[in-house]
């Protein structure tokens, strides 16, 4: 199994519409949580990152499920500049700094 | 500096040459990380650098593969007699640690083996 699970997509939502891509993780010593976007030949970029009460930035919202091992990020009114890989992370068991990148989500937003 | 800068951003080798990848952190960032990406795949864990401590090379795909921290700052990644299948963007990332403030990354060395 492999320690970070996403579905590679692609999603393709028109403008306005809310989608949401889920991820799991394999290790329950996992404590730290995050998502990265990352546009086509581009570096990963740091999103948000992921608490375990949920948290809202702007459009997006993230959510977390210690008990299923379950990490979700929502994304309301999408625009055409969301369109991008969206990776699911977390840190490596037992080491907050050394962190695990899911294969990504792909999201494209059309007119 | 202001974010993290990675050199060259593009390198062409012929197999079983040699090659450096240079990474300059965020200054002040006492972690260091090197990923490495292939054409649509996922980041790959290579090798971690943290303050003074030995540094975990559990990613590193061979004994080819070498890096090295000099003064708790630059890392330079080395790859000897290159082969075809470690054409890849070879990515370095940099953070604070204890803080979860997750990781700043450079843009990247594109490594083409031909």
């Amino acid at each position: 199994r492999k320690e970070v699970e996403q579905d590679p997509g692609p999603f393709n939502v028109p403008e306005g519409a809310t989608v949401a891509f889920n991820c799991t993780y394999s290790n329950s010593a996992s404590q730290s949580f995050f998502w990265y976007r990352q546009d086509c030949r581009k570096e990963p970029k740091l999103l948000m990152s992921v608490y375990s009460s949920g948290n809202e930035d702007g459009r997006f919202t993230a959510q977390l499920n210690r008990a299923s091992q379950y990490i979700s990020l929502l994304i309301r009114d999408s625009k055409l500049s969301d369109s991008a890989t969206y990776l699911c992370v977390v840190n490596a068991p037992y080491n907050t700094d050394k962190l695990i990148f899911g294969t990504g989500t792909r999201l494209q937003v059309f007119p | 500096g202001a974010g993290v800068s990675q050199s060259p951003s593009n390198k062409v080798t012929e197999k079983g040459k040699d090659v450096e990848l240079r990474c300059d952190p965020i200054s002040g960032h006492t972690a260091l990380y090197w990923y490495r990406q292939s054409l649509g795949q996922g980041l790959e864990f290579l090798i971690y650098f943290q303050g003074n401590s030995a540094p975990d090379k559990s990613g590193l795909p061979s004994d080819r593969f070498s890096a090295e921290r000099t003064g708790g700052s630059v890392s330079t990644l080395t790859i000897q007699r290159t082969q075809q299948e470690d054409s890849a963007v070879y990515l370095c990332a940099s953070s604070l640690t204890g803080l979860n403030p997750g990781y700043t990354f450079g843009s990247g060395t594109r490594l083409t083996v031909v």
